[in-house]
């Protein structure tokens, strides 16, 4: 069963950092690309970021681009998400997310729970 | 690169079908067979319940149905039930990255 496991998430000032890591299991981690996306209080989705398989094809939102590092260890089954310069824009729940091909360009097939971010001073 | 555009609401009786549009562009629904459905209860993640256009996950109920035409998917609900209601959202490959519909709310009345 693929499990997803974020943590990292919490109250955060406005200009300071966060960094977010999600735990894979269940499914051979390094065979898919891996997303990172975000839902504000009652919002929609949005897509934050993603990354091949072998981190060689990364992307970003223009939202968070130049502000947010997205990256994987694939020997430890890991993905994380590096925010900084947050603002308070950027309060919302971070889900990571496996994408069903080594590719970053199609829809998720699984999901995490979700970590809750809030900037606010 | 747009949200896809979804009703924000839609509704129907115990036992009745409902249908959820979703409507791209060729750059990214019309263009791909590559289109995932999600429901979303809340409080918790979403859950896909049907990709490639038509297809359901195993465990996912033969009362959702999905289909595409041009640039336009939707999603089918038939035999609705109480469990149904949540928020519905769309999603399409792009070249570039995955694009979310703006979420559809569904009621059971």
């Amino acid at each position: 069963e693929v499990q997803l496991v974020e943590s990292g998430g919490g109250l955060v000032q406005p200009g300071r950092s966060l960094r977010l890591s999600c735990a894979a299991s269940g499914f051979t981690f390094d065979e898919y690309a891996m997303y990172w996306v975000r839902q504000a209080p009652g919002k929609g989705l949005e897509w934050v970021s993603g990354i091949s398989w072998n981190s060689g094809n990364i992307g970003y939102a223009d939202s968070v681009k130049g502000r947010f590092t997205i990256s994987r260890d694939n020997t430890k089954n890991s993905l994380y998400l590096q925010m900084n310069s947050l603002r308070a824009e950027d309060t919302a729940f971070y889900y990571c997310a496996k994408s069903p091909s080594s590719s970053g360009s199609y829809a998720p097939d699984h999901w995490g729970q979700g970590t809750l971010v809030t900037v606010s001073s | 690169q747009s949200a896809l555009t979804q009703p924000a609401s839609v509704s129907g009786s115990p036992g009745q079908s409902i249908t959820i549009s979703c409507t791209g562009t060729s750059s990214d629904v019309g263009g791909y067979n590559y289109v995932s459905w999600y429901q979303q209860h809340p409080g918790k993640a979403p859950k896909l319940m049907i990709y490639e256009v038509s297809n359901r996950p195993s465990g996912v109920s033969n009362r959702f149905s999905g289909s595409k035409s041009g640039n336009t998917a939707s999603l089918t609900i038939s035999g609705l039930q109480a469990e149904d209601e949540g928020d519905y959202y769309c999603s399409s490959y792009t070249s570039r990255s995955p694009v979310f519909g703006t979420g559809t709310k569904v009621t059971v009345l």
